[in-house]
């Protein structure tokens, strides 16, 4: 069955860089995007961007000059990393599976920006 | 960037009681998503292509709309729809959520 889990730290400290890795399982990164969504806490969604089946990327430009997105098909992963993290940064980071809906979602990773 | 507006921000439901929640976006989209997210897990894909229920999702769920008004209603509110939900649109980047309606029981 479709499966996407995040990993990654706990805490990260103020101005370091962010490392989240999304281990996909059921499908194929060549034949499905997979988003990247974050939460803050008690907040809405919000997109960041995307990695593309043919291997092309996508970003929100409000993270554009921080954020990459990379993967690696023989793993089965995709990965997030985002630099320069302030408390704002504060979230619960998803990865989502993407054909016409985003239709499979991760459980998410917390992630606390620590100063 | 579309913008989603959704309204009501929270409201609260009797059992039984009828509920229609709403999304507005500043531009025209071809569709629109909804998620059920509630406390503590992930979002749920609910509503897909403006008014098909996703997998599992009870009929007492219902999406309609287009251009720039969407809509979701529940005809029966039941104790188990308690959750947040969004509205997402997927028809020009970035992709953009609205800002959820908190949907509780009475």
């Amino acid at each position: 069955q479709v499966q996407l889990k995040e990993t990654g730290p706990d805490l990260v400290q103020l101005t370091q860089t962010l490392s989240i890795t999304c281990t996909v399982s059921g499908f194929s990164l060549t034949t499905y995007n997979v988003h990247w969504v974050r939460q803050p806490p008690g907040k809405g969604l919000e997109w960041m961007g995307a990695m593309w089946n043919g291997g092309g990327t996508d970003y929100n430009s409000a993270f554009k000059s921080r954020l990459s997105i990379s993967r690696d098909t023989s793993k089965s992963q995709v990965f997030l990393k985002m630099n320069s993290l302030q408390t704002d940064d504060t979230a619960k980071y998803f990865c989502a599976r993407h054909d016409w809906e985003l239709d499979y979602w991760g459980q998410g990773v917390m992630v606390t920006v620590s100063s | 960037e579309i913008v989603l507006t959704q309204s009501p921000t929270t409201m609260a439901a009797s059992p039984g009681e009828k509920v229609t929640l709403n999304c507005l976006a500043s531009s025209s989209v071809s569709y629109m998503n909804w998620y059920q997210q509630k406390s503590g897990a992930s979002p749920k894909l609910w509503i897909y292509g403006t008014s098909n229920l996703a997998s599992g999702v009870p009929n007492r769920f219902s999406g309609s709309g287009s251009g720039t008004s969407y809509s979701l209603t529940i005809s029966s509110m039941e104790a188990e729809d308690v959750a947040t939900y969004y509205c997402l649109q997927l028809s020009s980047y970035p992709l953009t959520f609205g800002s959820g309606t908190k949907l509780e029981i009475k």
